[in-house]
């Protein structure tokens, strides 16, 4: 079956560490991969999307992914994290359902920073 | 910039009512989308729409139906709400571009929704 899995639903990290949340799809055809951010009491927010043009993507806030075809990751790093980075965070990729593909979400990554 | 505008932030009904959840948004996508959001459970996809007057269901479109009379406009209906319905059901749009569905999707800020 085709789905997207989010490994930890919290991760807890400090201040100036590094940030790692990880992401796994399956799919049967080349994905279209998304993460999103989710502040407390808002809206989902794109940090980046992966579409096949390079496999390092940059997104905001400086957090990038990396798009490994042979592990089906796409995890999500920030080489220094800040307080204002505490939110949820969520992976999604596009899934062949039925006639057409439709955005499929992780469970989501509560992402605590300590000071 | 897209907005997506949701009616409601916060929204608390009675079981059996029937529950009306507005979405509009300002950048003529074709796409639009419901979702629910449950701790645990990430986004559960309710209903979509490609088009004026057309709609698919999601995962879970049970207890639920849209409507779709306008472009900009995507409404979410709970036709007798249920407590099981409690949850934050979050709107979004996207472009088509090429292909169905592959550009990002812009999300409302989300109805928290309490049935009592």
């Amino acid at each position: 079956a085709q789905s997207v899995t989010q490994l930890g639903s919290h991760v807890s990290v400090s201040e100036g560490a590094l940030v790692l949340l990880r992401c796994n799809y399956s799919s049967s055809v080349p994905p279209y991969l998304f993460w999103y951010v989710q502040y407390p009491n808002q809206g989902l927010q794109l940090l980046l999307k992966y579409t096949s043009a390079a496999t390092l993507v940059k997104g905001i806030n400086g957090f990038e992914a990396e798009f490994k075809k042979s592990e089906t990751s796409f995890h999500l790093t920030k080489p220094s994290a800040h307080m204002s980075d505490a939110a949820e965070y969520f992976c999604a990729v596009f899934l062949l359902r039925g006639s057409a593909r439709q955005l499929t979400f992780g469970s989501g990554t509560q992402l605590t920073v300590l000071p | 910039d897209v907005k997506v505008t949701q009616s409601s932030r916060y929204l608390v009904k009675r079981t059996g009512e029937k529950v009306f959840l507005e979405c509009v948004q300002d950048m003529d996508h074709e796409n639009m989308f419901w979702y629910r959001q449950d701790p645990g459970l990430g986004l559960r996809l309710i209903y979509f729409s490609y088009d004026v007057k057309m709609k698919e269901k999601g995962d879970i479109p049970e207890g639920y139906s849209v409507s779709r009379e306008k472009k900009e406009r995507f409404s979410l209906i709970l036709e007798s709400a249920s407590t099981n319905q409690t949850s934050m059901y979050l709107c979004a749009s996207s472009f088509s571009g090429t292909g169905r569905g592959f550009s990002p999707l812009h999300f409302g800020n989300g109805t928290r929704l309490t049935v009592t």
